[in-house]
C-alpha cells in the first residue's frame, strides 16, 4: 500500500510567524502533488498544486517539491489565526489512477 | 452557486437499512469521486467515475453501489448499513481523467445506530 505520511501536530506558531508542513511519500512514481485545507466540519479545499522539483509560490503559500527525497512541504507565510487548519497532502499514485491522502497536520495560529 | 453540492447534509439511520446520498456538479467536469473520511480524519478513495464509466473501486465492499446517469451526477447507495460505515462521504470532481485538482463537496455526514 502506497502512503503518504504526515506529522500529526498540532504543529502550533504565533500569529505572523511562518509555518512549516511537511510530508513524505512512498511511491516514487507519483508525479503531481497538492496541498488541501480542511476547516472543523468542511470539505477540503485545494490551495497548492506542484508537479516538478522547486518552490512554487501563491500569496503567502510556498509549496516545495523534492522527488529525488520523495518530499513535499508547505511553507505558509505571516500566519494568521484564520490559517488554523487541518492540512492534507495528496499525491497520485505512479499509474495516475488514484489521489492518495496523508492524514492530515493540523496547525494552530495563535494571536 | 454551488460547484458541487451533495444530499443530504447529515444521515442518521439503523443498521442494515439501505440509503443513498446524492452529488451534483456544475462545473463540466468529466471525472467525478466518492471519498470516505473516517473518524481519525483520514480521507480516503472509494470510487471514481470518467464520463460515466467506473474507473476506480478501491476495495470497497459490495454493498456500496455507486451510480452515474450522467456526468454531472454521481450517487452512492449503500446496502445493508453497518456501524463501521460512519463516516463523511465526500463527492468530490474534477476536469478530467488525470487532472487531480479536485474539488470537493460539502460532505455528507453519515450515522449509524
Amino acid at each position: 500500500q502506497k502512503e503518504v505520511e504526515q506529522n500529526s501536530g498540532p504543529l502550533s506558531v504565533p500569529e505572523g510567524a511562518i509555518a512549516s508542513l511537511n510530508c513524505t511519500y512512498s511511491d516514487r512514481g507519483s508525479q503531481s502533488f497538492f496541498w488541501y485545507r480542511q476547516y472543523s466540519g468542511k470539505s477540503p479545499e485545494l490551495i497548492m498544486s506542484i508537479y516538478s522539483n522547486g518552490d512554487k509560490e501563491d500569496g503567502r503559500f510556498t509549496a516545495q517539491l523534492n522527488k529525488a527525497s520523495q518530499y513535499v512541504s508547505l511553507l505558509i507565510r505571516d500566519s494568521q489565526p484564520s490559517d488554523s487548519a487541518t492540512y492534507l497532502c495528496a499525491v497520485t499514485n505512479q499509474a495516475g489512477t488514484a489521489l492518495i491522502f496523508g492524514k492530515g497536520t493540523t496547525l494552530s495560529v495563535s494571536s | 452557486d454551488t460547484a458541487v453540492s451533495q444530499t443530504p447534509k447529515y444521515l442518521v439511520t439503523q443498521m442494515g437499512n439501505d440509503k443513498s446520498i446524492k452529488c451534483e456538479q456544475n462545473l463540466g467536469h468529466d471525472t467525478m469521486y466518492w471519498y470516505k473520511q473516517d473518524s481519525k480524519k483520514f480521507l480516503k478513495i472509494m470510487f471514481s467515475y470518467n464520463n460515466k464509466e467506473l474507473i476506480i473501486n478501491e476495495t470497497v465492499p459490495n454493498r456500496f453501489s455507486p451510480k452515474s446517469p450522467d456526468k454531472a451526477h454521481l450517487n452512492l447507495h449503500i446496502n445493508s448499513l453497518e456501524l463501521g460505515d460512519s463516516a463523511v462521504y465526500f463527492c468530490a470532481s474534477s476536469q478530467d481523467w488525470g487532472s487531480y485538482e479536485q474539488y470537493f463537496g460539502p460532505g455528507t455526514r453519515l450515522t449509524v445506530t
